[in-house]
């Protein structure tokens, strides 16, 4: 596709169950962002990866949240045991390069995955 | 602790006039910076963005300043109502991009 797909769009999920994002980057893009906009909060750094390998995995809350990312392209984040403060919008990146590169450095998002518990 | 700073949670500003969204941050390391805006219920999208060793891009109605040690700023000139939206600073690392909390700004006829 031409840009970020992240499904679902939402989902609402009940306490206690698992659930599982998904998100296809930009075809070719090798480095791969998920981030999390909680209810009047900014973005919320959760995980990055190059190619299939997470070199930064500090920004998962807790060991409930897992990623993986296979053949360099589609990644899924899964929350296992999903609590109330899991809800939020998880947004998905991809960029070209690594950000250490000056060019095409810039990260393009998905619409992201509005996820509610209750 | 918050590495990229968004200070003003909000900003209103009148159609036709400047708006000056801010963001500072803490970690000299930083080799390039970025702004993103959001529309609800979208995700953000890409606005401009400066290397470290330059203090000026502009892009249209849009100019990214980085002259003062650990800040930037964004300039809109002038702001119409579409601009209204919640703006992210971003920062380039190592490994990953650290955005700020972000500024609503409001603009106004």
């Amino acid at each position: 596709g031409a840009g970020v797909s992240q499904s679902p769009s939402n989902k609402v999920t009940e306490k206690g169950k698992d659930v599982e994002l998904r998100c296809d980057p930009i075809s070719g893009h090798t480095a791969l962002y998920w981030y999390r906009q909680s209810l009047g909060q900014g973005l919320e750094f959760l995980i990055y990866f190059q190619g299939n390998s997470a070199p930064d995995k500090s920004g998962l809350p807790s060991d409930r949240f897992s990623a993986e990312r296979t053949g360099g392209s589609v990644s899924t984040l899964t929350i296992q045991r999903t609590q109330q403060e899991d809800s939020a919008v998880y947004l998905c990146a991809s960029s070209l390069q690594k950000p250490t590169d000056h060019m095409n450095t810039e990260a393009f998002f998905g619409q992201g995955t509005r996820l509610t518990v209750v | 602790d918050q590495q990229v700073k968004q200070n003003s949670p909000s900003l209103s500003v009148q159609e036709g006039r400047i708006s000056i969204l801010n963001c500072d941050y803490t970690n000299s390391m930083f080799d390039y910076f970025l702004w993103y805006k959001k529309y609800p219920a979208e995700g953000p999208t890409f606005l401009i963005s400066i290397s470290s060793i330059k203090d000026k891009n502009e892009d249209g109605r849009f100019t990214v300043l980085n002259k003062s040690a650990k800040h930037l700023s964004l300039h809109i000139v002038p702001s119409q109502p579409g601009d209204s939206a919640v703006y992210f600073c971003a920062a380039g690392a190592t490994d990953k991009l650290i955005f700020g909390t972000g500024t609503r700004l409001q603009v106004f006829p």
